[in-house]
């Protein structure tokens, strides 16, 4: 079945990086954009940016420009979202999200990965 | 950017009330307008696309109407599945997908 399966959960320090993976499986990884979304304990979704796996161009929301990178490996069917200068605030659980385009042009996302908690804690 | 926000933030319902949740935008994002749902250490759901479009599997009892910069999602009888975090989302804007703040629906 289609699914995002992604990688454990991380602990990490001010200032380190963190690199999440989304194995995608049971349709063309190359086919669908993955987008990136986080939720800090008891908040709401925060849409991080999206990326084409087929060109591999991406796009960031201005409030992660210059901390995310996101990139992919097709050979494995992978996504990775790497955040930098990690600071408290980034604590959340991320989630990757299988974008597509409809024939008329409206966006969704309509596969989800489990998450990924990432805290940041000294 | 622009700016989503939903009302109520949170509601309190019965099995088989019929529930509305209100989301607004900013600006104008014609029918660009998606809906979510989420449960309690869970990933979203999609819902609803394109303001109105029911995503395949979902329930007959859900829907979604709107267009401009007001939208609504009805639930047509609650059922106890549905108690949850209901969250609108534009894609009107490419490259900043904003999401709406949500709407937790509880029991009374």
């Amino acid at each position: 079945q289609v699914q995002l399966v992604q990688s454990g959960a991380e602990v990490k320090k001010p200032g380190a990086s963190v690199k999440v993976s989304c194995k995608a499986s049971g349709y063309t990884f190359t086919s669908y954009d993955i987008n990136w979304v986080r939720q800090a304990t008891g908040q709401g979704l925060e849409w991080m940016g999206w990326m084409n796996p087929n060109s591999g161009n991406t796009g960031y929301a201005q409030k992660f420009q210059g901390r995310v990178t996101m990139t992919r490996n097709t050979s494995i069917s992978t996504a990775y979202m790497e955040l930098s200068s990690l600071r408290s605030e980034d604590t959340a659980v991320y989630y990757c999200a299988r974008g597509e385009y409809t024939t008329h042009g409206y966006y969704y996302m309509d596969v989800w990965g489990k998450g990924t908690t990432v805290t940041v804690s000294s | 950017d622009i700016q989503m926000t939903q009302s109520p933030s949170s509601l309190s319902a019965s099995v088989g009330d019929r529930v509305t949740i209100t989301c607004r935008a900013s600006q104008s994002i014609s029918s660009y307008l998606n809906w979510y749902q989420q449960k309690p250490g869970k990933a979203p759901k999609l819902l609803i696309y394109a303001a109105s479009s029911l995503q395949s599997g979902v329930p007959s009892r859900f829907s979604g109407s709107g267009s401009g910069t007001d939208f609504t999602l009805t639930i047509s009888s609650l059922q106890p599945e549905d108690f949850a975090t209901y969250y609108c989302q534009q894609s009107y804007s490419t490259l900043l997908f904003t999401f709406g703040p949500g709407t937790k629906v509880d029991i009374k």
